[in-house]
């Protein structure tokens, strides 16, 4: 079955320690995208990335980094410097230009930091 | 002021009812306008994407979009307990062809039996 994969599922961390993230597709699409949902917020653009080796940052990019090595991957990581780690993170992914408002997202993961 | 509007509920209707769910926007240039569905703890799934204007109809959902009021709408026919979750709205512009959805906060729908 095709599909985009998180892990893990929920994740604890301390603060000060950076934390990775990851996120796999096997839909063969060109695109990929990291968001953060908080409560009331709705989903905030982190970084999205249209094809390997390549990622731009998104609105609230401070704290992350990305890398996109393989066209399936696309791991997030959330650094000592972001303020306020703790929330839901979701990955997505598109066949990018002209079907890129179709996203579809992974099952997320949820990130506690003490 | 945030550039999609949508109203978090919580809205809770008896099984059968229809459910009315809608977004405002600010910005004319979306073009693009989705749907998506959460159940807690998930991921969103898309459950409809509309371009411009118009209704667009699948099963029990219908999409409108409206756009010289800026204004999206989401109906759920004959609702089921199992149409229970978070519906979010989203859109994007044409020319931003690499997909920067902006999302609405999302609605949380309970259906009673």
């Amino acid at each position: 079955d095709g599909g985009i994969t998180q892990s893990p599922k929920y994740l604890f961390r301390k603060e000060g320690q950076n934390v990775t993230l990851s996120c796999e597709q096997n839909l063969n699409h060109d695109a990929m995208y990291w968001y953060r949902q908080d409560p009331g917020q709705g989903l905030r653009l982190i970084y999205y990335s249209q094809i390997v080796n390549d990622f731009q940052k998104g609105d609230i990019a401070e704290g992350y980094s990305v890398s996109r090595e393989k066209k399936e991957s696309f791991p997030l990581t959330v650094t000592s410097a972001q303020k306020n780690p703790t929330a839901f993170y979701l990955c997505a992914s598109s066949y990018g230009q002209g079907r890129s408002y179709e996203q579809y997202f992974g099952p997320g993961t949820r990130l506690t930091v003490t | 002021q945030k550039e999609v509007e949508q109203d978090p509920g919580p809205l809770s209707v008896p099984e059968g009812a229809i459910v009315s769910l809608n977004c405002t926007y600010s910005n004319s240039a979306f073009q693009y306008f989705m749907w998506y569905r959460q159940y807690s703890r998930k991921g969103p799934e898309l459950l409809m994407y509309t371009y411009s204007s118009g209704n667009k109809e699948d099963g029990r959902f219908t999409a409108q979009v409206d756009k010289s009021s800026k204004y999206i709408s989401l109906f759920i026919r004959d609702s089921q307990p199992s149409d229970s979750a978070t519906y979010l709205c989203a859109m994007t512009y044409p020319t931003d062809s690499w997909g920067k959805l902006q999302f609405g906060a999302g609605t949380q729908v309970v259906v009673t039996p």
